[in-house]
C-alpha cells in the first residue's frame, strides 16, 4: 500500500491557462474526495466520488472546474481559464466507502500557482 | 449547517510539556465520528486520532488523548510529553452525512513546540 499520490505537486500557470491534476487513491478505496486549501486555513471540500460516480459537488466548485474518476480509480481534477483566485493547495483524499464515518486519507497534494 | 470551530490559532509548548488544543463544533445528528488531523510544514495531512460520539470513554492514541464532551459540543486534542516532531498544523474534523462524509474542517490551530 503505497498510499495516495498526487501529481504534479507543483503547477506554475499563468492566468487563462487550463490545468489538470491527477489523483491516485489507495488500492481498492473506492470513495475519493477533492479538497482546496488556502494559506492559513482548513480544507474546504470541492467534490467526491463513490467509486466513478461523481456524487457531490460543492458551491466551491464553478463552472471552470471538473473532475472525473473514469473506471473508478484515479480522478482528475481539471480547472479552465485559471484565475489568480484558483491559487492554492488541492488535496485529494480517499477512504475504502464500505460505510459511514471512515477515516480518510490524504495525498501530499498539488500545489497551484496562477500568475 | 455543521460548522468546526478551532479558536487558538496559534499555541507554543515547550518539550516534554502538554499541551490542549480545543475545538468545538455544531451538529444536530446523534451519531458520528470526529478527527484530529496534523499537517507538518509542507506535508501531508495525517490522522492523529478519532472518537466515536456515542462512546463515553475517551480515545488515546500514545501520547494524544482527548477531551469529548458530547453535550458541550467540545473536542479538544491533549498532547503530552511534547517532541519537537508535534509541531504541525492541527486541524479538527468533522464528517458531513449529506456530502459523502466529506470533512468540515476548523481553520486549524499551529502548534509550536520549543526545546
Amino acid at each position: 500500500d503505497t498510499g495516495v499520490s498526487q501529481n504534479p505537486r507543483h503547477k506554475i500557470t499563468k492566468r487563462g491557462q487550463n490545468v489538470t491534476f491527477r489523483c491516485d487513491p489507495i488500492s481498492e478505496h473506492n470513495r475519493l474526495y477533492w479538497y482546496r486549501q488556502t494559506l492559513g486555513q482548513g480544507p474546504e471540500f470541492l467534490t467526491y466520488f463513490q467509486n466513478e460516480a461523481q456524487l457531490e459537488k460543492s458551491r466551491l466548485l464553478s463552472d471552470r472546474f471538473s473532475a472525473e474518476r473514469p473506471k473508478g480509480s484515479f480522478s482528475t481534477l481539471e480547472i479552465q481559464r485559471t484565475e489568480q483566485g484558483d491559487s492554492a493547495m488541492y488535496l485529494c483524499a480517499s477512504s475504502p466507502g464500505q460505510g459511514a464515518w471512515e477515516t480518510q486519507y490524504f495525498g501530499p497534494g498539488t500545489r497551484l500557482l496562477v500568475l | 449547517a455543521q460548522t468546526v470551530t478551532q479558536s487558538q490559532p496559534e499555541m507554543s509548548v515547550q518539550e516534554a510539556e502538554t499541551v490542549t488544543l480545543s475545538c468545538t463544533y455544531d451538529t444536530s445528528e446523534s451519531d458520528y465520528y470526529l478527527f484530529w488531523y496534523k499537517q507538518p510544514p509542507s506535508r501531508q495531512m495525517i490522522l492523529v486520532i478519532r472518537q466515536e460520539a456515542y462512546k463515553q470513554q475517551n480515545a488515546t492514541e500514545n501520547r494524544f488523548s482527548v477531551n469529548f464532551q458530547k453535550a458541550a459540543k467540545s473536542f479538544s486534542l491533549k498532547i503530552s510529553d511534547s517532541q519537537l516532531g508535534d509541531a504541525a498544523m492541527y486541524f479538527c474534523a468533522y464528517p458531513n452525512s449529506n456530502s459523502g462524509y466529506a470533512l468540515n474542517f476548523g481553520k486549524g490551530t499551529s502548534l509550536l513546540v520549543t526545546p
